[in-house]
């Protein structure tokens, strides 16, 4: 199975910051990577499918990339609606797994 | 409005086991492939089974395979988890998904029900 590794797995911040969190692979998943949100005792929302593509509805300072074997998932200036974990998950093959979560707190 | 509803989480023995339904409502049922993830408590998500269209393909977790079974009945716009063989380490919140398509493949997961906790303790 194709494993993701997330970093961090915490991070503070303030509003208006940039933050960038970072997921790699144990193997090729040709860009099939997908990013959501989840608040506290909420559902999981997606963001970001296909490394780069927003979902309809996500704010655009949300932004996703690839950099090798790196998928990086960029909010350009954080809101208080922001602050919340972060998973990756790789879509290119069963089984899906998810990174082990990133949480974004406010400084 | 896109809407995915489980029900049938509860208290159960380890070894005992259950049926975990999700109703869906506000899309055609029958054309998308489904979800199950699951959370345990303060942890991550862990995706645990999908069901295509038409009941084809099915996919599971190694940590479920052989204990939890997936089925759907597009007549009742509902899909279904069969927890058998519980054990303590399957205490989570268990959520319903539909598929994200992309050229026809499930490439995310783009709804999701507001899940319902199962907790396994003798």
């Amino acid at each position: 199975d194709i494993q993701m590794t997330q970093s961090p797995s915490s991070v503070s911040a303030s509003v208006g910051d940039r933050v960038t969190i970072t997921c790699r692979a144990t193997q090729d998943i040709n860009n099939w990577l997908t990013w959501y949100q989840q608040k506290p005792g909420k559902a999981p929302e997606l963001l970001i499918f296909a490394t780069s593509t927003l979902q309809s509805g996500v704010p655009s300072r949300f932004s996703g990339s690839a950099s090798g074997t790196d998928y990086i998932l960029t909010i350009s200036s954080l809101q208080p609606e922001d602050f919340a974990t972060y998973y990756c998950q790789q879509a290119n093959s069963f089984p899906f797994t998810f990174g082990q979560g990133t949480r974004l707190d406010i400084k | 409005e896109v809407q995915l509803v489980e029900s049938g989480g509860g208290l159960v023995k380890p070894g005992e086991s259950l049926r975990l339904s999700c109703t869906a409502s506000g899309f055609t049922f029958s054309g998308y492939s489904l979800n199950w993830a699951r959370q345990a408590p303060g942890k991550g998500l862990e995706w645990l089974s999908i069901i295509g269209i038409g009941s084809n393909p099915i996919y599971y977790a190694d940590a479920v395979k052989g204990r939890f079974t997936t089925s759907r009945d597009d007549a009742r716009n509902s899909l279904y988890l069969q927890l058998n063989s519980l054990r303590v380490e399957d205490t989570a919140v268990y959520y319903c998904a539909r598929s994200l398509f992309v050229n026809g493949y499930t490439k995310g997961l783009d709804r999701w029900g507001q899940g319902t906790l199962v907790t396994v303790s003798s």
